[in-house]
């Protein structure tokens, strides 16, 4: 079956220092997304991107990040510079597109010191 | 805009019994529904959705799901919960439109309990 895939699994990163969160989404899929969770807090939507662009960013998508789909199968979410309370854990998604589900990745849980 | 409410943080219920996760929703357009699972220490999979045809769905592991447009619901049901079925469940709602994106509740964690 196919799936999201995500790495690293866990980042520790010290307050301040750039990180690179990686995803290769359902080969077939046009529709990619990262959304956040914070420890015991709910899932947050953060972006989405399609047709090489973004299409939507929430309040949370400030300058710090930015997204990528640097060769046609991966989607990475970059943070420019760590804040403390960036950590969470982040999950990628994708999906086929409108009125389809969305396949969520394991997660990047990442923690800034 | 849309928002998802689900007024239950946590529901212990014992082994076998039946048990409901409530999950309102607010939307002025029409709207796909999903529940999403989240065991300890794992990611989100996909239990079940309502996209359109039969308002009740099911998931190959015995949940169900109704779709109640005029009360704005979609509460998840188990007649029987075993001790695997412990997990934080996530009740998100999508317009579609152009991005998709979901909009996500913010969870009821399920404690079955011998």
């Amino acid at each position: 079956e196919p799936e999201v895939t995500q790495t690293p699994s866990h980042q520790v990163t010290q307050m301040g220092q750039e990180v690179i969160l990686r995803c290769v989404p359902i080969s077939n899929h046009l529709y990619f997304y990262w959304y956040r969770q914070i420890l015991g807090q709910k899932v947050e939507f953060l972006v989405s991107f399609y047709n090489n662009e973004i299409s939507e960013k929430s309040e949370i998508f400030d300058d710090q990040f930015s997204v990528e789909r640097p060769d046609g199968s991966n989607f990475t979410l970059k943070i420019r510079s760590t804040k403390l309370e960036d950590s969470a854990m982040y999950f990628c998604a994708s999906s086929g597109g409108p009125g389809t589900e969305a396949f969520f990745g394991q997660g990047t849980r990442l923690t800034v010191v | 805009a849309q928002s998802v409410t689900q007024l239950d943080s946590q529901v212990p219920v014992f082994e076998e019994a039946p048990v409901e996760l409530r999950c309102n929703y607010s939307s002025s357009v029409s709207v796909y529904l999903f529940w999403y699972v989240q065991y300890p220490n794992q990611g989100l999979q996909l239990l079940l959705k309502y996209l359109s045809g039969s308002t009740r769905v099911e998931s190959i592991n015995g949940f169900e799901a109704e779709f109640n447009k005029s009360q704005t619901s979609f509460h998840l049901r188990k007649p029987s919960v075993h001790i695997s079925d412990t997990a934080e469940y996530f009740c998100a709602v999508t317009s579609g439109g152009a991005t998709n994106k979901l909009i996500f509740g913010t969870g009821t964690l399920l404690a079955v309990q011998p």
